[in-house]
């Protein structure tokens, strides 16, 4: 089945640092790969997300690069700030659309915080 | 932007009684409501999908009469955990989703915190 990797936290940088959350997965076929983020009491929001090998997703000052030959999609983001802090899942899904497209594994979820 | 309301957000009860969690989606129509549950220091865990008006379908290893799921509108899901016992204490987390939207957007609610004593 399915399954995805994550980095274990918690990780704590200072800000401006340069952060990396690694995020490995195995799956059948060819999944989709998403980063969602969960700031305190609030629900789960989409980071990014890239449907194929090379792509990169990007927002907010993140990135994350699908690697099919390493099966990886780390997340990256070159200047934390203590905004960022936060807790992140990485996902995949085995389809791009349709009702697959909610079907999610996820990582165990990586707590993030950043000092001043 | 789309949101999705789930309450209660934390809720304690004693062994045997039943629990109620609600997802409301407010601003667009959760034509599809997925639902998860997270244990501690583990990954979420999809539990089922419940199209609006349709019977959910479970995962595997999931008892669809424990955790009983109604989806009769577009605007509300609820999932029931009956005679909840200590082990069903949990995380629980829906997130809606539009399919006639073409957005392929989920929206997650806040979570539910289950703690039965």
């Amino acid at each position: 089945g399915n399954s995805v990797t994550q980095m274990e936290g918690p990780v704590t940088l200072s800000e401006e640092a340069f952060l990396t959350i690694n995020c490995t997965y195995t799956a059948t076929g060819y999944p989709s790969l998403f980063w969602y983020v969960q700031y305190p009491g609030e629900g789960l929001q989409l980071l990014l997300k890239a449907t194929k090998a090379d792509d990169k997703g990007s927002n907010k000052g993140f990135e994350a690069t699908y690697r099919k030959e390493t099966t990886s999609f780390h997340l990256e983001k070159g200047s934390v700030q203590v905004s960022d802090s936060a807790v992140y899942f990485c996902a995949l899904s085995e389809g791009a659309g349709g009702t697959s497209y909610g079907k999610l594994t996820f990582g165990q979820g990586t707590i993030l915080t950043v000092h001043p | 932007g789309a949101v999705v309301s789930q309450h209660p957000s934390w809720v304690i009860c004693k062994s045997g009684t039943s629990v109620k969690i609600e997802c409301r989606s407010l601003d667009f129509q959760a034509t599809t409501m997925f639902w998860y549950r997270q244990f501690p220091k583990q990954s979420l865990m999809l539990m089922a999908t419940s199209n609006e008006g349709s019977k959910a379908t479970y995962e595997q290893g999931v008892e669809k009469d424990k955790f009983l799921i109604n989806h009769a509108s577009l605007t509300l899901s609820t999932l029931t955990v009956t005679s909840a016992h200590p082990e069903d204490s949990s995380f629980y987390i829906c997130s809606g989703w539009d399919r006639y939207s073409g957005a392929n957007v989920l929206t997650f609610g806040a979570g539910s915190r289950l703690t039965v004593l």
